[in-house]
């Protein structure tokens, strides 16, 4: 079966400290890969996807970056954190045949 | 881009009664709808999928229905119980990226 992992699980940040989340998936080769984040009261927003490694669309621009090293693992970065940038990031990936998601158990950052 | 809209925002119910949860799209156009469940600080879980060629998906006492014409989907939970209350999301896409509404919280009353 195939399973999800995220680490680390919470993190607080100073602002202008670097980051880096990690994601990775067992169990499926050549998944499609997603980094979303949701803030306080608000909806998931997308915020990177990879359908192969090497390949990262951003959504949405900002201070992150993503990159995809191997078939299985996501990573999300900033060189430099903002305060607006703490919030609940999930990875997730899909099948490229039914595109359904699978969430991994997030990550709390608190940037302060 | 596919705009998803959930009213109402929070819902509580007693023990028992049926529960409905609404789900509004704009591009008919609609590859598929997924339903998650999520518990407060936790990811996401996948409830059910609906592909464009679906009208209905069942899982126990889950049942959504998608309706591509009126762009509405529904999630019908039976029975209710104090283990379903918890925030429910839904999400369509028209490609290989999911546009999610804002989700209702739902309360069930012991």
């Amino acid at each position: 079966s195939q399973t999800i992992h995220q680490w680390p699980a919470t993190l607080v940040q100073p602002v202008g400290s670097p980051l880096s989340l990690e994601c990775t998936v067992e169990g499926t080769s050549n998944p499609n890969l997603y980094w979303y984040r949701q803030a306080a009261g608000r909806g998931l927003q997308l915020l990177f996807y990879s359908v192969g490694i090497g390949q990262i669309s951003s959504e949405v621009p900002q201070n992150l970056s993503a990159s995809r090293p191997q078939d299985r693992q996501f990573i999300l970065s900033s060189k430099k954190l903002l305060l607006s940038d703490s919030g609940f990031y999930l990875c997730a990936w899909a099948g490229t045949i039914s595109y359904e998601q699978y969430f991994g158990p997030g990550t709390r950052l608190t940037v302060t | 881009k596919q705009e998803v809209t959930q009213i109402p925002a929070a819902l509580s119910v007693p023990e028992g009664e049926n529960l409905v949860l609404n789900c509004s799209f704009t591009d008919s156009a609609i590859y598929n709808l997924q339903w998650f469940r999520q518990d407060p600080g936790k990811g996401l879980t996948s409830l059910l999928l609906i592909q464009s060629s679906q009208r209905e998906q069942t899982s126990g006492r889950l049942n959504a229905s998608l309706d591509k014409s009126s762009g509405r989907s529904t999630l019908y939970i039976a029975a209710s119980q104090p283990g379903d209350s918890a925030t429910y999301l839904c999400a369509g896409s028209n490609d290989y990226k999911l546009s999610f509404g804002a989700g209702t919280t739902v309360t069930v009353r012991a």
